[in-house]
């Protein structure tokens, strides 16, 4: 069964600190997402890759940064987290050109 | 910016009866939809996709309709089920995808 693995599923941290959000994919997708997910928001793009060492920014970057270093793991950073950074991580991946997503199971952030 | 919506943030329905979420979406050129579910503490899966040149595609107890006219679509779930309480996104399949903001399906036992 292919999957997406997102390594935490609960995280809390304090503000001002350095937060990384691992995904691993085990599809050898091309396409690796994050978004985050509030409450009255939806879901929200905040970078995405298409390949290894390239990254684009979503809708919302702002605060975030990303590394794509090898082609399974795509890796979310809050570089000085805030308490508005509180919310569900998605990560999601799928095949080039494909029109499926695989979805993780995401990732509760707390920024105390 | 082009978008996506559905209709009701929130939908409750009676045990076996019918339910039907409903999206719009505002790019005249896309082609292609998906609908997810996402259950409590999930992340969103698959349900049906839809291309533009269909109108309707039928699955296993769900059938997605869409309306190019008035740029509409909606998902219809038959004899709903206790394990059909989720949120429902759909998704304009422009990379990356697009979401709507979801609809909370509710099943009243």
């Amino acid at each position: 069964d292919v999957k997406v693995t997102q390594s935490s599923r609960y995280l809390v941290k304090r503000t001002g600190e350095k937060v990384f959000l691992e995904c691993v994919q085990d599809m050898d997708h091309e396409n690796m997402f994050w978004y985050r997910q509030d409450p009255g928001l939806g879901l929200r793009l905040i970078y995405f890759s298409y390949d290894v060492k390239m990254k684009e920014k979503g809708d919302i970057p702002e605060g975030y940064s990303v590394s794509r270093e090898k082609k399974e793991r795509f890796s979310l950073i809050l570089e000085s987290a805030s308490t508005n950074q509180t919310s569900m991580y998605l990560c999601a991946s799928s095949l080039q050109g494909s029109l499926g997503y695989t979805f993780g199971s995401g990732t509760r952030l707390t920024v105390v | 910016g082009e978008s996506v919506g559905l209709h009701l943030p929130t939908l409750s329905v009676q045990e076996g009866d019918n339910s039907i979420i409903n999206c719009a979406y505002s790019n005249s050129a896309s082609d292609y939809f998906i609908w997810y579910k996402q259950e409590s503490g999930k992340g969103p899966q698959f349900i049906i996709d839809i291309r533009s040149n269909m109108d309707k595609r039928q699955g296993q107890r769900v059938t997605v309709l869409l309306n190019k006219t008035v740029k509409h679509l909606s998902l219809q779930i038959a004899a709903t089920q206790p394990g059909d309480s989720a949120v429902y996104f759909c998704a304009d399949l422009n990379t990356p995808l697009v979401f709507g903001k979801g609809t909370r399906l509710s099943v009243i036992a």
